[in-house]
């Protein structure tokens, strides 16, 4: 089955700096790659996802990006501010078998002011 | 907007007994409702992906015979935890989408074995 890695377990930046989470994933037939943020004793937010027939989405800050050849993905965050940190979880699932996703370790971002 | 609620939020059983927890969709028509599981330190795994008109699929280490899972209507669901043990502790999550879409996910229910 699909496994999902994240290299990063914490990142720390100072407030304002870039932070760029960096994901793989391993089976070919992943198709839709969502991130969501975790706060402290919350649950997940969907905070944007890229499908395989792109390769760069931007919504205000957050950028996503995506190498089908490599099999990686990346969530960059420009102009980060304290609010940013946060769990993040990038994960990998396929459409054609509905919502199913499997998750990433997840990446605990600190903004410092 | 879509909101998923799930009831209850926090929830304490002792070791050996059973305990149901809910998800609600309001706002779209979850055609799909998958059930995660976070333990302690650890990411989301999933349970079982129920999708209208196909039968619950469950992922290896889980079964139906451990957490039986209900999807009556686009927008209810509802998954035991049968003899609940303290490895069974976690954040259990639901996760509804439509058409595969988006995945919005609920509070979740905190799970605690004594």
């Amino acid at each position: 089955g699909e496994k999902v890695e994240q290299h990063e377990s914490t990142l720390s930046v100072r407030e304002g700096d870039s932070a760029v989470i960096n994901c793989t994933y391993t089976d070919t037939a992943s198709s839709y790659f969502p991130w969501y943020k975790q706060e402290a004793g919350k649950s997940l937010h969907f905070v944007i996802d890229i499908r395989s027939n792109v390769d760069r989405k931007q919504s205000q800050r957050l950028i996503v990006l995506l190498d089908k050849k490599a099999k990686r993905f990346s969530l960059h965050i420009t102009a980060t501010q304290p609010e940013d940190s946060a769990i993040y979880f990038c994960a990998a699932g396929d459409n054609n078998a509905g919502a199913k996703l499997t998750f990433g370790g997840g990446t605990r971002l600190t903004v410092r002011p | 907007g879509a909101l998923v609620y799930q009831y209850p939020r926090r929830t304490i059983c002792k070791s050996g007994t059973s305990m149901r927890m809910e998800c609600q969709a309001v706002g779209f028509q979850a055609t799909s409702v998958a059930w995660y599981r976070q333990s302690p330190q650890k990411t989301f795994e999933l349970i079982a992906l129920s999708t209208v008109n196909s039968a619950i699929k469950y992922e290896q280490n889980f079964t139906q015979e451990k957490f039986p899972i209900s999807h009556p209507n686009l927008s209810f669901s509802s998954m035991t935890v049968l003899n609940a043990y303290l490895e069974d502790r976690g954040l259990y999550l639901c996760g509804a989408s439509w058409g595969g879409d988006t995945q919005y996910f609920g509070p979740g229910t905190r799970l605690l074995v004594l």
